[in-house]
C-alpha cells in the first residue's frame, strides 16, 4: 500500500515569494495534518484538516494557509517567505477524527524548503 | 501549557549496550502518546501508540512503556541500524487536533 506522498521533494525560493506544497494521504485516511520541522527540533504543528474543514491550527502567522480537497489530498501555502521559513515540511495522515481513542498519524517523506 | 521534554538529547551506545530514552510530558489529559523513529532528512516512521498508564508495547529490540507523567523507550542489545532520532509526541484529550512533539533523542550505536 502506498504511504503518504508529498511533492515536491526539495524546493528553493527567495524571500518574499510564495510556495505551495502538496500532500496525498494514505488511501482511506480522511485527516491530514501539516508540520514544520526545523533542523535539530521536533515537528511543530501547523494545521489539521478533516473532511475538508480546518480542525486545528498551531501558532503560525496568517502567511500560512492550507486546504483539503474532496479526494482528501491537501495543499499548504506559505506567502511572503522569510529566511526563517526554511525547514522540512511534513504531512501526516490519520484514519479519522474520532470522538474516542486516539489517531495514529503516519508521515510522508517531507518537502525540504530552502529560502534564500 | 502542554509540553513534551525528551532526554537525553543525544546518546552514544556500543552495539549490544542496552539503554532507555525518556519522554516527560505535561498535558491536560492524555489521549495518546506516540513514538516515532526519524532518519536524517526523512519523515518520522511510526513505532508505537500508548493510551494509558501501565501499558507496554514491544517491537523487535524496542519496548515502550507509559506512566502518568512519562514514557520510556527501552532499547535492548541495539545494533548500528537502530541509529536514528527517536521522537515522542502526545495528543491531548481536550485539544486532540494537535500533536505536541519533543525535540527528540539522537541515538548513535557504534559497532
Amino acid at each position: 500500500d502506498a504511504g503518504v506522498t508529498q511533492s515536491p521533494t526539495h524546493l528553493i525560493k527567495t524571500r518574499g515569494q510564495h510556495v505551495t506544497l502538496r500532500c496525498s494521504p494514505i488511501s482511506g485516511h480522511k485527516s491530514v495534518s501539516w508540520y514544520q520541522q526545523v533542523l535539530g527540533q521536533g515537528p511543530q504543528f501547523i494545521f489539521q484538516y478533516y473532511e475538508k474543514e480546518e480542525r486545528g491550527r498551531g501558532n503560525f502567522p496568517d502567511r500560512f494557509s492550507a486546504r483539503q480537497f474532496p479526494n482528501y489530498s491537501s495543499e499548504l501555502n506559505v506567502n511572503a517567505l522569510l529566511l526563517g521559513d526554511s525547514a522540512l515540511y511534513l504531512c501526516a495522515s490519520s484514519l479519522s477524527r474520532t470522538s474516542g481513542g486516539s489517531d495514529t498519524q503516519y508521515f510522508g517523506p517531507g518537502t525540504r524548503l530552502t529560502v534564500l | 501549557e502542554d509540553q513534551v521534554t525528551q532526554s537525553p538529547e543525544a546518546l552514544r551506545l556500543q552495539e549490544g549496550e542496552s539503554s532507555s530514552l525518556n519522554c516527560s510530558y505535561t498535558v491536560s489529559g492524555l489521549r495518546g502518546l506516540f513514538w516515532y523513529r526519524q532518519d536524517p532528512g526523512k519523515g518520522p516512521e511510526f513505532l508505537f501508540t500508548l493510551y494509558s498508564a501501565g501499558e507496554e508495547k514491544e517491537k523487535e529490540r524496542l519496548k515502550a512503556t507509559l506512566t502518568k507523567k512519562e514514557s520510556f523507550l527501552h532499547i535492548t542489545a541495539p545494533k548500528p541500524e537502530d541509529s536514528a532520532t527517536y521522537l515522542c509526541a502526545v495528543q491531548p484529550r481536550y485539544n486532540f487536533n494537535k500533536f505536541y512533539f519533543g525535540s527528540g533523542t539522537k541515538l548513535n550505536v557504534k559497532p
